[in-house]
């Protein structure tokens, strides 16, 4: 099976801008998380979606948003981007109950 | 508040010697754990699992141990291998019950296995 693919791999904006990322999960995985990594907060948890449902959603502005697609497919969104923003964003893909995550390669952000 | 803490930031291990990783949790909801390893500019891969019943599991070189009590679990990768060298993240799940979609990391430990 392919794994869990994000677009794009790489992306520069500025302050103020707002920014989509792409998320295809595993084939056969209806529940996607997305995941923020910097290097002093680490991986922090922003939500899951599960059969186009939000499921479950941490401590994050409203800036950041996300949606599912009937195909499982998911995006999320930030507004208004601002300069903290810039990180390492990884979604996740697993089965059903199952606890195992499987990650894509993430967008690297930048903001300017 | 850091509910799952990894407080050794690096670890070098000379190769075929064993790997010792530990991590600590607060949260007593916690009911599973998991190990990811992760390479530069990759997203991490998941190693091993624990769930919070058991005390011990196995997978080839890597083993991971749980103490409830002490609210620790740690990952033991024996015989250590350069190919091992990465950053690897305790992770666990079940604090708010529901989808278990919600993992909570650690800051990661960097390992480096020496030849």
């Amino acid at each position: 099976k392919a794994g869990v693919t994000q677009t794009p791999r790489y992306l520069i904006k500025t302050r103020g801008q707002q920014v989509t990322l792409s998320c295809s999960p595993i084939s056969g995985h209806r529940s996607v998380s997305w995941y923020q990594q910097t290097p002093g907060q680490g991986l922090q948890f922003l939500f899951e979606y599960f059969s186009e449902t939000q499921r479950n959603k941490g401590n994050f502005p409203g800036r950041f948003s996300g949606r599912q697609f009937s195909n499982s497919r998911s995006e999320m969104n930030v507004s208004t981007l601002e300069l903290g923003d810039s990180a390492l964003y990884l979604c996740a893909s697993k089965q059903g109950a199952a606890y195992e995550q499987y990650f894509g390669p993430g967008t690297r952000l930048t903001v300017t | 508040d850091q509910q799952v803490k990894q407080n050794s930031p690096s670890l070098s291990v000379q190769e075929g010697r064993i790997s010792i990783l530990n991590c600590d949790y607060t949260n007593s909801m916690f009911d599973y754990f998991l190990w990811y390893k992760k390479y530069p500019a990759e997203g991490p891969t998941f190693l091993i699992s624990i769930s919070s019943i058991k005390d011990k599991n196995e997978d080839g070189r890597f083993t991971v141990f749980l103490n409830k009590s002490a609210k620790h679990l740690s990952l033991h990768i024996v015989p250590s291998q350069p190919g091992d060298s990465a950053v690897y993240f305790c992770a666990a799940s079940g604090a708010y019950g529901g989808s278990q979609g919600n993992l909570i990391f650690g800051k990661g430990t960097k390992l480096s296995v020496k030849p």
